[in-house]
Formats: structure tokens, C-alpha cells, sequence
């Protein structure tokens, strides 16, 4: 069965960075793209950008641009994401989804993990 | 970018109910569209890919149809465990984008 688990809730000063990790399990991890997700409290569901853990190379939505960093580490199968210069509008819980590249595309979502909520508060 | 505009935002239905959700993209996007499920404080779950395919393990009271910019998800037969917040998303171009939702409530 598919697993991706998410690193625990994360209480962040603005203007610091956050690092959340997505481990995956029983697949095979290179074979798969990995995309973020947020929402903040009560909203709609916003796409981050993506990694291709086969090669490192990512694809970050404009919003996010200079502010996020997905890596992987391939030897525990997993990928994190970390986010910097938080400001009180980037409280929200983060999802790691998986894309299915099955048809070339690896643009959809198949798999979740259980989400990360990040608050950030002074 | 491509915006996806769902209708209604909220519905009220019955139990046994069939409710239908529409979603209209800015441009066309082929089938390259896809159906999540939300419950509260739980993370969003697939439902539906490529317009009107069904991720594995989903109930077929669930179906998807459309083509281009007009898109529709029918829920058969609703239950109560079906009572949630749906989203659509288009994956056609980057950035991937998502409707505003659509909350299913208890009439």
C-alpha cells in the first residue's frame, strides 16, 4: 500500500524558514513525480510546484519563486520542501502528493500525505 | 494560467439524493481533469482523472464527464459518508490550478 508520511506541525517566527519532509513507501520512489500542495485555514487548495525525484529538477509555481526549495534524498525516499521568509499568510497545512506518470504526464495526483500545518506566529 | 471556476460553492442534499457539480475551465484542457474529495481536517483524497476515469478504489456512484472547458461530477446515491468539500483541478499546463470547491452539506 502506497504511504506518504509527512513530518509533524511546525510553530515558525515570521521571517524564518520551514523544511517539511514526505517520506515515501512501497513504490518505487524515482518512478514517480512529488508536488506540493497548500491550504490555508478555510481555503481552496493551491499547487506549489513539483520534483522529479529520478532527476532533482523541479517546477515551482511563480507565486512561490525564490521562496521554496524542493529536494530529495533518494536513499530514504523521501523529499522535502522548505519555504523561507514566512509571513502569518503562509500558515496553512502543506500536502505531498504523488504524480502518476503513467500517459508521460506525472501531473496526476494519485496518493496524499496526511499534511503538515504550519503556523506561523511571533 | 488557466482558472477553473466550480458551481455551485455549496449545495444542501438529502440522503439518496443525486447531486451534480460543474466546473468550467478559462481554456480549453482536453480531459486533462481531475476530482478530489475533502473532509474536514483530512487530507484531500483522488477520485477521479482524465475527466471520467475513477482512481482505483473508488465507488462507481461516482462519475465524471466532459470534455474542453465544461466538466460535471455526479455523486449517486449520496450517503452520508459523502458529505464533504469537492474540488476539481486541471493538470493540461503548469501551473496546476483548482476550482474554489464545491461543500456538500446535509440538507
Amino acid at each position: 500500500q502506497v504511504q506518504l508520511v509527512q513530518s509533524g506541525a511546525e510553530v515558525m517566527q515570521p521571517g524564518a524558514s520551514v523544511k517539511v519532509s514526505c517520506k515515501a513507501s512501497e513504490y518505487t520512489f524515482t518512478n514517480y513525480y512529488m508536488h506540493w500542495v497548500r491550504q490555508a485555514p478555510g481555503q481552496g487548495l493551491e499547487w506549489m510546484g513539483l520534483i522529479n525525484p529520478n532527476s532533482g529538477s523541479t517546477n515551482y509555481a511563480q507565486k512561490f519563486q525564490g521562496r521554496v526549495t524542493m529536494t530529495t534524498d533518494t536513499s530514504t525516499s523521501t523529499v522535502y520542501m522548505e519555504l523561507s521568509s514566512l509571513t502569518s499568510e503562509d500558515t496553512a497545512v502543506f500536502y505531498c502528493t504523488r504524480g502518476d506518470c503513467s500517459g508521460g504526464s506525472c501531473q496526476r495526483f494519485d496518493y496524499w500525505g496526511q499534511g503538515t500545518p504550519v503556523t506561523v506566529s511571533s | 494560467d488557466i482558472q477553473m471556476t466550480q458551481s455551485p460553492s455549496s449545495l444542501s442534499a438529502s440522503v439518496g439524493d443525486r447531486v451534480t457539480i460543474t466546473c468550467r475551465a478559462s481554456q480549453g484542457i482536453s480531459n486533462y481533469l481531475a476530482w478530489f474529495q475533502q473532509k474536514p481536517g483530512k487530507a484531500p483524497k483522488s477520485l477521479i482523472y482524465a475527466a471520467s476515469s475513477l482512481q482505483s478504489g473508488v465507488p462507481s456512484k461516482f462519475s465524471g464527464s466532459g470534455s474542453g472547458t465544461d466538466f460535471t461530477l455526479t455523486i449517486n446515491s449520496l450517503q452520508p459518508e459523502d458529505f464533504a468539500t469537492y474540488y476539481c483541478q486541471q493538470y493540461k499546463s503548469y501551473p496546476l490550478t483548482f476550482g474554489g470547491g464545491t461543500k456538500v452539506e446535509i440538507k
